[in-house]
């Protein structure tokens, strides 16, 4: 079955421990990109990757890191959480010619 | 990308068709019409796509005027689970990259 899986689900962490939520997809899609979405602002996208060592920032890069060393792999990288990354995190991919694009079933992160 | 202009609910009984429309009047030749839906916090899902035909599949129908200024998703017998939020997209060539999510259209299927 095609998807994009995403770890963990949720997670409740403390300001300034360093986390990585994970991403990994089965289709072979060069594209993969990370997306917050917070009430009343959308989702919007904070960087994404067109191919393996290929990244660039989205819309709301501050305070995220991502790294693609496998095309199947792109993990969000949060170094110093702070309580303004609390949100809901999604992953996504698609092939850089295809139309549709697949998400992940999200990760709700909440920093104390 | 194109700007687009969506009513922010609707509701629509269960059985009947689910018209939901999107103004985008801004819109440039060589761009797409796309939509997604994302029922309550879970990751948005692709519905269907268009450039400038109507276009159909086994989840829904886009009919965009000739003009291509609007476009409307047709649920043809929604169901409960029909109920979502509805993005309309539009952007350059066909590709799935960078989309820009607007606010959307609550729809609620009502039984």
């Amino acid at each position: 079955e095609a998807q994009v899986t995403q770890n963990p689900r949720y997670l409740i962490t403390v300001t300034g421990k360093k986390l990585t939520v994970t991403c990994s997809q089965n289709m072979n899609h060069e594209y993969m990109s990370w997306y917050r979405q917070d009430p009343g602002l959308g989702l919007r996208q904070i960087y994404y990757s067109m191919n393996v060592e290929v990244t660039d920032k989205g819309d709301v890069p501050e305070g995220y890191k991502v790294s693609r060393k496998e095309k199947r792999n792109f993990p969000l990288i949060l170094e110093s959480p702070s309580p303004n990354q609390t949100s809901l995190y999604f992953c996504a991919s698609s092939p850089l010619q295809g139309y549709e694009a697949f998400f992940g079933q999200g990760t709700r992160l909440t920093v104390v | 990308d194109a700007k687009t202009t969506q009513p922010p609910s609707m509701d629509c009984a269960e059985g009947r068709a689910a018209n939901l429309p999107c103004n985008h009047s801004t819109i440039s030749g060589n761009e797409y019409v796309y939509w997604y839906r994302q029922i309550h916090s879970q990751g948005p899902q692709y519905i269907i796509h268009g450039l400038k035909n109507n276009e159909t599949n086994e989840m829904a129908s886009l009919i965009i005027t000739e003009d291509r200024k609007s476009s409307t998703l047709i649920l043809p017998h929604a169901t409960l689970r029909d109920t979502a939020v509805y993005y309309c997209i539009v952007r350059p060539s066909g590709s799935a990259r960078q989309l820009t999510f607007g606010s959307g259209t609550q729809l609620t299927v009502l039984p």
